[in-house]
């Protein structure tokens, strides 16, 4: 069965960098892009950017250009998202989500989410 | 950038109530648009595909209907497991997508 199992919580200081790890199982790897998805507490949900894990391109949300970066290693299946000089406003659930295929970019499987917390 | 709109932001329903919640685009989109539940602590599950395609294992008695720039969920007899927060999002393009603030369902 489909999984994306994700990293666990981190809390960090402002003006340093988090990286979140996202390990799918139960599919090919590199079939899907991979999409990320945060929540700040009480919030609702905002697009961030995708991946290609089969090339490794990528596009991101034009409020995250410059300070998020995506990545893959397909030797084992996994997508990073690495954002930098955090503030306290990036305080937030970090998902990963999969595309229903190549074409339809909606989100079928989900990670469970990574709690980043940015705190002085 | 294309923006989502939702309404109501909130609504208070029983249990077998018919329940409509309404997402409308900035901008035409076709019939690119999605429905997701979320409950507390949890994360987005999708219900609804291309405004009005039922994802598999997802209960009949959601359906989506709308094109253009605006967009339905109803779900026609609300049941306990129902109450959450609905959020549409849109894919227009590979290149922007977008979420609506959402529609918190709870029990009246």
């Amino acid at each position: 069965q489909v999984q994306l199992v994700q990293s666990g919580a981190e809390v960090k200081k402002p003006g340093a960098s988090v990286k979140v790890s996202c390990k799918a199982s139960g599919y090919t790897f590199t079939g899907y892009y991979m999409h990320w998805v945060r929540q700040a507490p009480g919030q609702g949900l905002e697009w961030m950017g995708w991946i290609n894990p089969n090339s490794g391109g990528t596009n991101y949300a034009q409020k995250f250009q410059g300070w998020v970066t995506m990545t893959r290693d397909t030797s084992i299946s996994t997508a990073y998202m690495e954002l930098s000089r955090l503030r306290s406003d990036d305080t937030a659930v970090y998902y990963c989500a999969r595309t229903m295929n190549w074409n339809y970019h909606y989100f079928d499987y989900w990670g469970q989410g990574t709690l980043v917390t940015v705190s002085s | 950038a294309i923006q989502l709109t939702q309404s109501p932001s909130s609504l208070s329903a029983s249990v077998g109530d018919r329940v409509t919640i309404t997402c409308r685009a900035s901008q035409g989109i076709s019939s690119a648009l999605a429905w997701y539940q979320q409950k507390p602590g949890k994360a987005p599950k999708l219900l609804i595909y291309d405004a009005s395609s039922l994802e598999s294992g997802v209960p009949s008695r959601f359906s989506g209907s709308g094109s253009g720039t605006d967009f339905t969920l109803t779900i026609s007899s609300l049941q306990p497991e129902d109450f959450a927060t609905y959020y549409c999002q849109q894919f227009n393009n590979y290149l922007s997508f977008t979420f609506g603030p959402g529609t918190k369902v709870d029990i009246k």
